[in-house]
């Protein structure tokens, strides 16, 4: 079974409204990341937060962490066409399980300009 | 630096044949992930190298697929004989264990249709 499980599993807003999609896992974290998938393309790393933090921001990107619910949420504000994508969260448990980290089923967002 | 390479980037092939997918990480990188992505199971970690040393392979399906990295800057996965259930994208992805975070870069993929 997935570590990771995104909420929703696709998203259709207008250009310019914010964008907030949730991750919840189920094991102890060393930390949790977001990744960007462009149709036919491969993942891109958007934003890595540690287990002992609780926000954290890049751009137009807002991430928070609950440890204690083991949910994460990703906002994207003021979204534009191009952010059209599927997002994903990825779930790193550290060294001890070996340095890998495992994937949620993605959210697919659709941006409408 | 050019990313992580992977070909080819689009394979067709009969069932029963032997496909051969090929990735070049990132130089300096020492971790090497080799993902399956399919609508219905989404995103697998197949095998993982660390230093060229297979580290976790539990992720590979079967005895038909197999992966080599016989040196730091080249990987192979193998399947053999294919199916058509392996029909999908295959994602190689590189990180360097250095950073204290496993941040991946991933490849663009190598889509497989096995017919």
């Amino acid at each position: 079974s997935q570590q990771g499980e995104e909420d929703p599993q696709a998203l259709s807003i207008q250009e310019g409204e914010n964008a907030t999609m949730n991750c919840s896992y189920k094991t102890s974290i060393n930390n949790l990341q977001w990744y960007r998938q462009n149709s036919g393309r491969g993942l891109v790393h958007l934003i890595l937060i540690r287990s002992n933090e609780r926000e954290k921001h890049s751009g137009r990107l807002r991430v928070t962490l609950d440890t204690s619910k083991k949910s994460s949420s990703l906002l994207i504000t003021a979204s534009r066409a191009a952010d059209t994508a599927s997002y994903f969260c990825a779930t790193d448990l550290g060294k001890a399980a070996g340095n890998k980290l495992t994937f949620g089923g993605g959210t697919r967002v659709l941006v409408k300009p | 630096d050019a990313g992580v390479i992977q070909s080819p980037r689009h394979e067709v092939t009969e069932m029963g044949q032997e496909v051969t997918l090929r990735c070049k990480p990132i130089s300096g990188h020492d971790y090497l992930f080799w993902y399956r992505q399919t609508m219905m199971r989404g995103l697998e970690l197949l095998i993982y190298f660390n230093n060229n040393v297979p580290i976790d392979d539990s992720g590979m399906p079967e005895d038909r697929f197999s992966a080599k990295m016989p040196n730091a800057s080249f990987s192979t996965l193998k399947i053999q004989p294919s199916e058509p259930r392996d029909s999908a994208v295959y994602f190689c992805a590189t990180s360097s264990g250095a950073s204290g975070a496993n941040v991946l870069t991933f490849g663009a993929g190598s889509r497989l249709t096995v017919l």
